[in-house]
């Protein structure tokens, strides 16, 4: 069974400071997604990481995929409030049709 | 253009009682998804779909949960009898068949099992 453990699971800081979330397995996954879910809502996907070592950018944050495809980190520069939520990955051995979570990590920002 | 469409928003039953999840995915794609989230355990794939075809249900936790696409643009997930246990948030998902292509998720359907 492929698992993927998300640090921290509760994060809670102040406007403007700086976090990383992690994403691990043992496991070796084609592609990690993560994924941002708000109350009362579905995930939606921020970015998608196929290549080992690969760094995506999206405005304040950063991703990255490990270079042995086993793990994953996610890096919020100078978070906002409106960076609030349930941040999850999800790992993926098919292509992405099949998708495994991990528990996720809920960030609350403070202004 | 509209997305995933569940119904019902929330859901309130009696243990027993058979409950019916109702999906409607976003026209063209080829995939559907059947997820559960709970505190406990996070987000958890039941069943997907493609092509209207079950692929993969070795997640439907036991033979009381039943999962149904009769055609391209409606899919239900069943219980029968729901127990409290089957409470959490059920989200439907879809996705066109190309690869590492995004899911996109639904509402959620909030199950509540007295």
């Amino acid at each position: 069974t492929q698992l993927l453990e998300q640090s921290p699971q509760f994060l809670s800081i102040q406007e403007g400071e700086n976090l990383t979330v992690y994403c691990n397995s043992s496991s070796v996954f084609s592609s990690l997604q993560w994924y941002r879910q708000e109350p009362g809502e579905g995930p939606v996907l921020l970015v998608t990481v196929v290549t080992g070592g690969e760094v995506k950018k999206l405005k304040r944050l950063t991703f990255q995929f490990g270079d042995a495809r086993k793990d994953s980190s996610l890096h919020i520069t100078a978070a906002q409030p409106g960076d609030t939520g349930l941040y999850l990955c999800a790992g993926d051995t098919q292509g992405a049709q099949k998708l495994v979570f991990g528990q996720g990590t809920r960030l609350t920002i403070n202004p | 253009d509209a997305g995933v469409i569940q119904s019902p928003r929330h859901e309130v039953t009696e243990m027993g009682q058979e409950v019916t999840l109702r999906c409607k995915p976003i026209s063209g794609h080829d995939y559907l998804f059947w997820y559960r989230q709970t505190m406990m355990r996070g987000l958890e794939l039941l069943i997907y779909f493609n092509n209207n075809v079950p692929i993969d249900d070795s997640g439907m936790p036991e033979d009381r949960f039943s999962a149904k696409m009769p055609n391209a643009s409606f899919s239900t997930l069943k219980i029968q009898p729901s127990e409290p246990r089957d409470s959490a948030v059920y989200f439907c998902a879809s996705k066109t068949g190309t690869s590492f292509g995004t899911q996109y998720f639904g509402p959620g359907t909030r199950l509540t099992v007295l």
